[in-house]
């Protein structure tokens, strides 16, 4: 069984650019969702997909936007960069079985930089 | 906003000792759960327990709910320096049909060899 593997591990961007991240979900998962980790804090919920359309959306603008594939795998796309984007990306991936909650399984996260 | 709020921030201990981390939330729960994470890395999925459980173990780990307090406890017995590491609270509501764990700010935990 493969985990969640996320790319690319870090990266580094300036101000104002736009930035995509990738997520391969857990094999057999269909649910993906996306957390925002900034130094010294716990993960913020962005938002989670659900066989392909977007199932609940936490906190952030419209300028984070994601993507989900008919593979389940994820995108995550941040448009005109700020300095307090720089953080952690989560992705979670977990099974939904419909109306109750499913363990989520952690990638390893991708280290977002913005000078 | 973040529901839970661990309690202490950073916690330092010899190896063998017992660490104790708490947790404390706002509103009704549908459970919670304790992840670990290390050195900025992805999180590890610990442990859940349900509204409805009071008490759960896993290997060395102990986990506690109490609803009437909201407030949950984790223990580590006879730490390792290998258990260094981040450790998160996450609750999920138990209304509005949203399954949405919501993570607190985290506890340091170190543990000397």
């Amino acid at each position: 069984e493969t985990g969640v593997t996320q790319s690319p591990t870090h990266l580094i961007k300036t101000r104002g650019q736009q930035v995509t991240l990738r997520c391969s979900s857990q094999s057999g998962h269909n649910t993906v969702s996306w957390y925002q980790q900034a130094l010294g804090q716990g993960p913020q919920f962005i938002f989670q997909y659900y066989r392909e359309e977007e199932n609940g959306r936490g906190n952030f603008p419209p300028r984070f936007s994601g993507l989900q594939f008919p593979n389940y795998s994820s995108e995550l796309n941040v448009n005109a960069l700020e300095l307090d984007d720089s953080a952690l990306y989560l992705c979670a991936s977990s099974r939904d079985l419909g109306g109750r909650y499913n363990e989520q399984f952690f990638g390893p996260g991708t280290r977002l930089t913005v000078l | 906003s973040q529901q839970g709020e661990e309690d202490p921030q950073a916690l330092s201990i010899q190896e063998g000792e017992n660490a104790t981390m708490n947790c404390s939330y706002k509103t009704s729960i549908n459970n919670l759960q304790w992840y670990r994470q290390n050195s900025g890395r992805g999180l590890v999925h610990l442990i859940l327990i349900r509204s409805n459980e009071r008490e759960k173990h896993s290997g060395r780990l102990r986990v506690t709910l109490d609803t009437s307090k909201k407030s949950s406890s984790l223990l580590i017995t006879a730490s390792r320096a290998a258990d260094t590491a981040s450790y998160f609270c996450a609750t999920v509501g138990a209304s509005g049909g949203s399954y949405i764990p919501t993570f607190g700010r985290g506890t340091s935990l170190i543990v000397h060899p």
